[in-house]
Order: C-alpha cells, then sequence, then structure tokens
C-alpha cells in the first residue's frame, strides 16, 4: 500500500528565511505533485514533477525529485506572508495514465513577520 | 466554465438524510476523481472515473456512498442515510486522463451532518 509523509506537519517561520518541507513514499514512482490550499479554498496545482531529477521553481518555491530516495522536496527562498498555507504532496500510485493520488497529511506553513 | 464546478457548496443534513453531491468537471477531461477531505487532514481517494466508466471505487468507505458519470461529464457522489462522521468536504477533480497531466481540483462540497 503506498504511504505518503511528509515532514515538518507544522511550520512557522519568520519572513526572510529559508526552509524544505520533505515528502517521502512508500513504493515506486515517478509521478509527484505539490499543492497549495489556503483555509477554506481548494488545492492549488504547484508543480508536476515526473521523472528522477526532475527540478521545478516558481517564484520563491522550488521542488524536487530523487525517485530513487523515494523523496520529494520543496523548497522556500526569502518566505514572505503571502506563502502562509498549507502545502500537500501527492504521489500517483498507478504506472499509466492519469490514476488517483495519495496525499500526505500536509505541512501548515505560517510566515510571520 | 473554467475551472471544476461543485454544488452545493454547503449542505447541512439531518442524520439518516440522503445527499447528492454534483461535479462538473473542466470540459473535455477524462478523468474524473472524488476526495474526501476532513478538517486539519490531507484529501482521502474515494472513486476515480475514466469517461463514464468506474475505473476505481475502492476508497469509497461503505456501500451508502455511489458515485454516478452516466455520460461521461457530470458526476454525482451520493450518501445515502448520513451518519455524522460523513461530515467532511468533498472534493472533485478532473485531468485529460494522460500520465503527468495536471490534476485540477473544484471548490469542494462542505457536507455537516447534525
Amino acid at each position: 500500500e503506498l504511504k505518503v509523509e511528509q515532514n515538518p506537519l507544522f511550520l512557522s517561520m519568520q519572513e526572510g528565511k529559508n526552509y524544505t518541507i520533505y515528502c517521502n513514499y512508500s513504493t515506486t514512482s515517478d509521478r509527484l505533485y505539490w499543492y497549495r490550499q489556503d483555509p477554506g479554498k481548494s488545492l492549488e496545482s504547484l508543480f508536476v514533477l515526473l521523472s528522477n531529477g526532475a527540478v521545478k521553481q516558481e517564484g520563491r518555491l522550488m521542488a524536487s525529485l530523487d525517485t530513487k530516495a523515494r523523496l520529494s522536496t520543496l523548497h522556500i527562498t526569502a518566505a514572505v506572508h503571502d506563502l502562509s498555507a498549507t502545502y500537500f504532496c501527492a504521489v500517483d500510485k498507478g504506472r499509466s495514465g492519469n490514476t488517483p493520488l495519495v496525499f500526505g497529511k500536509g505541512t501548515r506553513l505560517s510566515v510571520i513577520a | 466554465g473554467a475551472g471544476v464546478s461543485q454544488s452545493p457548496r454547503y449542505k447541512v443534513a439531518k442524520r439518516g438524510q440522503d445527499v447528492a453531491l454534483r461535479c462538473d468537471p473542466i470540459s473535455g477531461h477524462v478523468s474524473l476523481f472524488w476526495y474526501q477531505q476532513a478538517l486539519g487532514q490531507g484529501p482521502e481517494f474515494l472513486t476515480y472515473f475514466q469517461n463514464e466508466a468506474q475505473l476505481d471505487k475502492s476508497g469509497l468507505p461503505s456501500d451508502r456512498f455511489f458515485a454516478e458519470r452516466p455520460e461521461g461529464s457530470v458526476s454525482t457522489l451520493k450518501i445515502q442515510r448520513t451518519q455524522q462522521e460523513d461530515s467532511a468536504v468533498y472534493l472533485c477533480a478532473s485531468s485529460l486522463g494522460v500520465s503527468g497531466n495536471t490534476i485540477y481540483f473544484g471548490e469542494g462540497s462542505w457536507l455537516t451532518v447534525v
């Protein structure tokens, strides 16, 4: 059974600082997704990582995937308050096509002045 | 519309009542997913359609839950004889159905069973 674990689950960081959120998963997959969720809102797609060594960047966020280690990271550079949200990683449990995602529990990020 | 649309956005049901939640996926999207998200948790998979075919319903928690997508577009998630533990946000998502495609989520239907 595919399990996805994120850490930390809660993160309070100061504006301007850097930090990394980790996502480990238990079985082979080369498709990993990062989403952002604001309170009371739906999930916004941030990144889709499709191969070992994939790295994608958007603004202050950078995501990477190491399929051999079954690990993805979401790195936050020089955090700003607008990044406060819950971040989820999710892994595609199938081998082809779009199959259901298994989500981690989420990392609740709070950026403080 | 431009995104995945769900209705109702909010529903309060008395215990034992039946509810129906509707999802309008993005036009042309082949794959449609239903997830359940409890407060403070990540979404948990319920069921999945490819066009009108329900390919996986392993996440449905009991036989009180039923989903359909008869014409391969709009989908309905029905919960019979609701119970308090059914209170959650029900998220619908859709995609083009090709490996690695972005999966787009709707705003969710917030169900509270009292």
